[in-house]
């Protein structure tokens, strides 16, 4: 069964700095996707950013980006030029691929709580 | 941007009662799926559905829990009998082509007293 870690249970950054969210994941898949998940206060879940891991190009969204190394099983999270909206819960999460027999389901990470200080 | 909707946004019942928790997914999505979020711990898989049946499901996802989708718009939860460990943050989500992330709803709180 798939696993996601994300070590740091809680973040801080300055406003208009710079924040990494690491994300590590054990998976014995050779095609499967990660996402980004945000989480504010309101407890509604958004989707940040995903990567298809057959793509060896890194996902930007606007002022998020990951960072992306297949072979370390490491999915990470830049958020540059940080806003006081960025405050949430994020989440790591992992699917498999359906064509490859895998489950629907998605496998989340434990939370990173990122503060962001004005 | 096309959302979906859960209802209600929160719900009291006592221990034991019967409570359905509903979701509007998105129109044209054809997958559809139920996590649940236990206060502070982590979002975990309840159950997945497709063309009328329960694709998959989890550990979690025992006989106190059914799905349904009754009228090809609603998507439904209903759990029997609560329990106090049953509040939770109950999410629906929904997906269209299987290359993209779901999108959740923005969740049900449920207590359970």
């Amino acid at each position: 069964a798939q696993t996601v870690t994300q070590s740091q249970p809680e973040m801080s950054v300055q406003e208009a700095e710079t924040v990494t969210l690491s994300c590590t994941y054990d998976t014995s898949e050779s095609d499967y996707y990660l996402f980004w998940y945000k989480q504010p206060p309101s407890r509604q879940m958004i989707l940040v950013i995903r990567q298809e891991a057959y793509k060896q190009q890194n996902a930007t969204e606007n002022r998020f980006s990951v960072n992306f190394q297949k072979a370390a099983k490491s999915f990470s999270l830049k958020i540059s030029d940080s806003q006081l909206g960025d405050a949430a819960m994020y989440f790591c999460a992992y699917r498999s691929l359906l064509t490859q027999g895998g489950s629907e389901k998605l496998v989340f990470g434990k939370g990173t709580k990122l503060t962001v200080n004005p | 941007e096309p959302e979906v909707t859960q209802t209600p946004s929160h719900q009291v019942t006592q221990m034991g009662q019967e409570v359905i928790l509903r979701c509007v997914p998105i129109s044209n999505h054809l997958y559809f799926y139920w996590y649940r979020q236990i206060l502070g711990q982590k979002v975990e898989f309840l159950v997945s559905f497709y063309n009328n049946e329960i694709s998959e499901k989890s550990e979690i996802f025992d006989d106190q829990f059914s799905v349904e989708r009754p009228d090809g718009s609603n998507f439904t939860l209903k759990i029997r009998s609560t329990k106090l460990e049953d509040s939770a943050m109950y999410f629906c989500a929904s997906s269209g082509p299987r290359i993209y992330g779901y999108t959740f709803g923005s969740g049900t709180r449920l207590t359970v007293v």
